[in-house]
């Protein structure tokens, strides 16, 4: 079936590094890709999206890439802080209201 | 300010007993969904609605229902718990096309 693949599954990465997370979508149908942050405990929050009549979006430390040919998109976070470590889930729209999750990346920010 | 809210946030069950979690939002969001979230298996949709009375399944639908009798609410039952529903249950909202998605704060059940 219709399904998303991110990876990797868990990344760990130097305070100030950069931190790119890559998702795979099947459905060539999907238009509309969200990126949620969940912190430890807490419920999953919309950080960014793209459309899929555009090709790259960003707002200040995060741009989110979208290759529709390949159907792969990323989200890349740069200057990482020590807050920016979460667990990452990228999704995927399908038959207009619902969505593909990806299993979720753990990201470490090690200060 | 409007929000979506589950009920409980955390509840302990036996096996077999009928259990309810509760989801309400005042997003006046016709567009409500639940899934459950699992280590190793991101969110997995349980059941959605797109406006009252309308109810649909979604990949894990067995042993799950709802009802949207208002705009509001959508319960989540579980009729005859088991080990296997041990999870955390999101409810979620949004507006046509799945814009503006948000999720409720999560309910933690443990089948026992």
């Amino acid at each position: 079936g219709e399904n998303v693949e991110q990876h990797p599954s868990t990344l760990s990465v130097q305070e100030g590094d950069s931190a790119v997370i890559k998702c795979t979508y099947s459905d060539s149908a999907s238009n509309y890709f969200p990126w949620y942050k969940q912190e430890l405990g807490k419920r999953p929050q919309l950080i960014i999206d793209i459309r899929s009549n555009v090709g790259e979006k960003k707002d200040q430390r995060i741009a989110v890439t979208l290759n529709k040919t390949a159907k792969h998109f990323s989200l890349h976070i740069t200057e990482t802080q020590p807050e920016d470590s979460a667990v990452y889930f990228c999704a995927a729209r399908y038959n207009f209201n619902k969505f593909y999750f990806g299993s979720g990346t753990k990201l470490n920010v090690k200060p | 300010d409007a929000e979506i809210t589950q009920s409980p946030r955390h509840k302990i069950t036996e096996t077999g007993r009928q259990v309810t979690l509760a989801c309400h939002q005042t997003w006046n969001h016709n567009n409500m969904f639940w899934y459950r979230q699992d280590l190793g298996h991101g969110l997995r949709l349980i059941h959605y609605s797109y406006g009252v009375h309308d109810t649909n399944k979604g990949e894990v639908s067995d042993g799950y229902s709802v009802s949207r009798s208002n705009t509001e609410d959508l319960p989540l039952t579980l009729e005859s718990a088991a080990s296997s529903q041990t999870s955390v249950y999101f409810c979620a909202s949004s507006e046509p096309g799945g814009y503006g998605y948000t999720f409720g704060s999560g309910t933690r059940l443990t089948v026992v």
